[in-house]
């Protein structure tokens, strides 16, 4: 199975702050990658396919980028609701794998 | 808009079979797979695996030997059963559709909480 390691595993930010997540990955994956965004008693929601292709209805300050085994998300300027925790997921080969997250915390 | 709703007990004893069933509303269930995915504190998520609207199963090799998913198209609803369940298993329980013929869990269900214990 594929592996995906994220980092940081937790970092504490401000309104406002930009903020980069890391997802690496064990083999390459060309762009087969997927980021969701998860709120503490919810579901995960899809954000960010293809590695940066935004799902309809988030919001531009989120931005996605990379190929093959390095990839990152981006938070161009944090608002209130974005804190939550942060999640990759590739889907270039079964079985499907994710990430072991990232919290964003407020500071 | 698709809604997905899971159902099942929240409590198993060990050694016996965790069942769920996830209900699709505001969609068909047609030409779609559709998935489980777990949650636990210690594993994070873990897809478990999906079953197609026309019953053709994956699973994921860490549970496939216990596992088993169907689907009954009649009732728009799909199952997970998960034999021989440890304390390992405990976890929030998520039903999704995988989209983009399998590659992109973008509608989710609430998730359930399932705790195995004596």
């Amino acid at each position: 199975a594929i592996q995906l390691t994220q980092s940081p595993s937790s970092l504490s930010a401000s309104v406002g702050d930009r903020v980069t997540i890391t997802c690496r990955t064990s083999q390459g994956i060309n762009r087969d990658l997927a980021w969701f965004q998860q709120k503490p008693g919810e579901a995960p929601n899809l954000l960010i396919f293809d590695a940066s292709d935004l799902e309809s209805g988030v919001p531009s300050r989120f931005s996605g980028s990379g190929s093959g085994t390095h990839f990152t998300l981006t938070i161009s300027s944090l608002q209130p609701e974005d804190f939550a925790t942060y999640y990759c997921q590739q889907f270039n080969s079964y079985p499907l794998t994710f990430g072991g997250g990232t919290k964003v915390e407020f500071k | 808009q698709v809604q997905l709703q899971e159902s099942g007990p929240g409590l198993v004893k060990p050694s016996e079979t965790l069942s769920l069933t996830c209900t699709v509303s505001g969609g068909s269930i047609t030409n779609y797979y559709w998935s489980w995915v777990r949650q636990s504190p210690g594993k994070g998520l873990e897809w478990i695996g999906y079953v197609y609207y026309n019953g053709r199963t994956k699973y994921n090799p860490s549970v496939k030997s216990a596992v088993t998913m169907t689907v009954d198209m009649s009732k728009n609803q799909f199952s997970l059963r998960l034999r021989s369940v440890t304390a390992a298993d405990s976890a929030v329980y998520y039903c999704a559709r995988l989209g983009r013929v399998g590659e992109l869990f973008d509608y989710w269900g609430q998730g359930t909480l399932v705790t195995v214990s004596s």
